[in-house]
């Protein structure tokens, strides 16, 4: 149902980096801002960037956005046992607001 | 921080109504789109609408005709009500803030489980 793709997961230890791909189309990542967001079960999900790269008070530079084309990508740096987690993409889509498959993040 | 927080059933039968509430920061309401998004089992997030401090709407097309998002007179609160609901429509369901000035969706709702069954 969703119509950006994401990897179903990624994985490295601790101190590495990781990068979550969101591949979308010219009606949504192609002509829209992307936003990212972190969802640990049982919260309540986390703005990490929003306008494709920039980043709300509060949120460590580890965290990164970039854009290119009909795609987006997060990037984590630094690799904390506390950013395991799920990540989604989100764009607008013909007015519509759509998310990403979803990403799981793990520490090894 | 703002905190937004849900509030209903957790059990829906077949074919009934789902009613949920949101309370939102009343100084706030007027400059932001107020959101109901969706993640059933398993599965990942579903965005359901959005409503405008105006009164206007934007539905999902897969589930419009049985969504409607309203807000109250007070302005402090606005809801989600799905209709003839289904098993598939079980899932945690959050409100949230869309902030048009960062594209974005700045605040979410702890989220709330709704089990549809019998």
């Amino acid at each position: 149902q969703s119509v950006l793709t994401q990897p179903p997961s990624v994985s490295a230890a601790p101190g590495q980096k990781v990068t979550i791909s969101c591949s979308g189309s010219s009606s949504n990542i192609g002509h829209n801002y992307v936003s990212w967001y972190q969802h640990l079960p049982g919260t309540a999900p986390k703005l990490l960037i929003y306008d494709n790269t920039k980043r709300p008070s509060g949120i460590p530079d580890r965290f990164s956005g970039s854009k290119s084309g009909t795609s987006a990508t997060l990037g984590i740096t630094g690799l904390q046992t506390g950013d395991e987690a799920d990540y989604y993409c989100g764009t607008w889509d013909n007015s519509l607001r759509v998310f990403g498959t979803g990403t799981k993040v793990i520490v090894l | 921080q703002v905190q937004l927080q849900e509030s209903g059933p957790g059990l829906v039968k077949p074919s009934e109504t789902l009613s949920l509430t949101c309370t939102v920061p009343g100084d706030s309401i007027r400059s932001y789109l107020w959101s109901w998004i969706r993640q059933p089992p398993g599965k990942g997030l579903q965005w359901i609408g959005y409503l405008s401090y105006s009164g206007s709407t934007n539905y999902n097309p897969s589930l419009k005709s049985r969504v409607t998002i309203s807000m109250d007179t007070s302005k402090t609160q606005f809801s989600l009500k799905l209709s003839s609901v289904t098993a598939a429509d079980t899932a945690v369901y959050y409100c949230a803030r869309e902030n048009t000035a960062l594209e974005a969706i700045d605040y979410w709702g702890q989220g709330t489980l709704v089990t549809v069954s019998s």
